[in-house]
């Protein structure tokens, strides 16, 4: 069964860090692209970031130069590292696994974590 | 970047209904077009994706069409366990963007 379990949302200062991770079994992560998705409160989905298997890397234009995604195949791992947080990026962030090895339908995800940005 | 939009944004039917939603996107993904459900406080789940294959583990009654910029979900028998919000994503080129939405909820 496949299985992704995000971790490290909570309460993030405005201009502060937070790093999320998710853990992934039931399937060869290194095969998949992996990709978070966020929604804010009430709001429709959007890709933050994804990174293919042969780590073609991509980002939303509204987390460029402030997020970093990476990946860790021996561990089956996904992280994002999240800086100079704003009010904008509170939102559930889900990990979510391509049924490909680069981007196409999302077939797997997480339950999500909270990311509140707030002072 | 590629705009998706959704019709309609909400709709009302009963049990059994049919239902037809469309996706159109601002220029061309052939068929590199999903569909997913989402229920409150849940995950999205993947229904169809490139554009007409159903994802295993999906109801036969959910079905995908189109190609270019027109893509249609269709419901053939709405079930109870269908009232979801149901979103359309384009995963031809970057940035991938979802649609805005199309609620289904009880008339």
């Amino acid at each position: 069964e496949v299985r992704l379990l995000e971790s490290g949302g909570g309460l993030g200062q405005p201009a502060g860090s937070l790093r999320l991770t998710c853990a992934a079994s039931g399937f060869i992560f290194a095969n998949y692209a992996m990709c978070w998705v966020r929604q804010a409160p009430g709001k429709g989905l959007e890709m933050v970031s994804g990174v293919s298997s042969g780590n073609r890397i991509y980002y939303a234009d509204s987390v460029k130069g402030r997020f970093t995604i990476s990946r860790d195949n021996d561990k089956s791992t996904l992280s994002l590292q999240m800086n100079s947080l704003t009010a904008e990026d509170t939102a559930v962030y889900y990990c979510a696994k391509s049924r490909a090895a680069v981007f196409s339908g999302l077939d797997a995800w997480g339950q999500g974590t909270t990311v509140t940005v707030s002072s | 970047d590629i705009q998706m939009t959704q019709s309609p944004s909400s709709l009302s039917a009963s049990v059994g209904d049919r239902v037809t939603i469309t996706c159109r996107a601002s220029q061309t993904t052939t068929t590199y077009l999903n569909w997913y459900q989402q229920k409150p406080g849940r995950a999205p789940k993947l229904l169809i994706f490139a554009a007409s294959s159903l994802q295993s583990g999906v109801p036969s009654r959910f079905s995908g069409s189109g190609s270019g910029t027109d893509f249609t979900l269709t419901i053939s028998s709405l079930q109870s366990e269908d009232f979801a919000t149901y979103y359309c994503q384009q995963t031809s080129s970057t940035p991938f963007t979802f649609g805005p939405g199309t609620r289904v909820d009880i008339k």
